[in-house]
C-alpha cells in the first residue's frame, strides 16, 4: 500500500492563477481531510469529504476555497485567485472510518504552495 | 474553541537523558488527544493516542484532565527520536484534528 499520495508536491502559481492540489488517499479509505500549515504554525484542518460529499467544511475560507472528493478520481482541493497568503504547506489525511474513538488518520507528504 | 499549545518550539537534550514535550489543550468536550511525529523528509505519523494507554517507542503520555495536559515522555532519549512532535486534540467524533504548532526535538550524541 503506497500510502497516502498527494500531487504535485511543490506547486508555484503567480498571484491571480488557480492552484489545483490532489490527494489519492489509502486504498481502502473513502473519508478524505485537508489540512493548512502556515509557516511556524500547526496544521489547521479545512475540510472533511466522504466519496461525493463534503461533511465539515467550517475550516475552509469561504471565498475562492473549494473542494471535492468524486466517485472516481482523488480529492481535489482547489484554491482560485490565489494571493501571497495562500503560500502554506497542504496536507491531505485519510482514514478507513470517518470518525469514532481513537481513528487514525493517515497523512500525505504535502504539498507546498508557493504564491510569487 | 479548541486549542493545543505546545510552549517549547524547540528542545535540545543529550542521549541518554530523560525526555517530556510538554502539550496542553483547551476543550469544553471529552478530549480525544493524540501525539503525531515527523521524522526528517518523512510524513506526518501516529505516534500514540491517549485512548490506548500505550507505548511506542518507549514514548508514554498520560491524560492530566485536571491540569488539561497530555504531555509525551521518554526515560532514556536516543538519536533517532529527533524529530518533530505535534500534539492533537480530536472533537468528539476525531474528524477533526487541531493540532499544536509543534516541538522540534534534537538528541545530542
Amino acid at each position: 500500500n503506497a500510502g497516502v499520495m498527494q500531487n504535485p508536491r511543490h506547486l508555484v502559481r503567480r498571484r491571480g492563477q488557480e492552484a489545483r492540489l490532489r490527494c489519492s488517499p489509502m486504498k481502502g479509505h473513502s473519508h478524505v481531510y485537508w489540512y493548512r500549515q502556515l509557516p511556524e504554525e500547526g496544521l489547521k484542518f479545512m475540510v472533511y469529504l466522504q466519496k461525493e460529499n463534503i461533511i465539515d467544511e467550517s475550516g475552509m475560507p469561504k471565498e475562492r476555497f473549494s473542494a471535492e472528493f468524486p466517485k472516481e478520481g482523488p480529492s481535489i482541493l482547489r484554491i482560485q485567485q490565489v494571493v501571497r497568503g495562500d503560500s502554506a504547506a497542504y496536507f491531505c489525511a485519510s482514514s478507513p472510518i470517518g470518525g469514532g474513538a481513537g481513528n487514525e488518520q493517515f497523512f500525505g507528504p504535502g504539498t507546498r504552495l508557493t504564491v510569487l | 474553541a479548541q486549542r493545543v499549545t505546545q510552549p517549547e518550539k524547540l528542545l535540545s537534550v543529550f542521549k541518554g537523558a530523560p525526555v517530556e514535550l510538554k502539550c496542553n489543550y483547551s476543550y469544553s468536550g471529552s478530549p480525544e488527544l493524540f501525539w503525531y511525529v515527523q521524522y526528517s523528509r518523512q510524513r506526518l505519523q501516529l505516534l500514540l493516542r491517549h485512548i490506548s494507554r500505550e507505548s511506542i517507542k518507549g514514548f508514554t503520555a498520560d491524560l492530566n484532565k485536571g491540569e488539561t495536559s497530555f504531555h509525551l515522555k521518554k526515560p532514556f532519549a536516543q538519536e533517532e527520536d529527533s524529530a518533530m512532535y505535534y500534539c492533537a486534540l480530536g472533537d468528539g467524533s476525531a474528524r477533526q484534528l487541531t493540532f499544536g504548532s509543534g516541538t522540534q526535538l534534537t538528541v545530542l550524541p
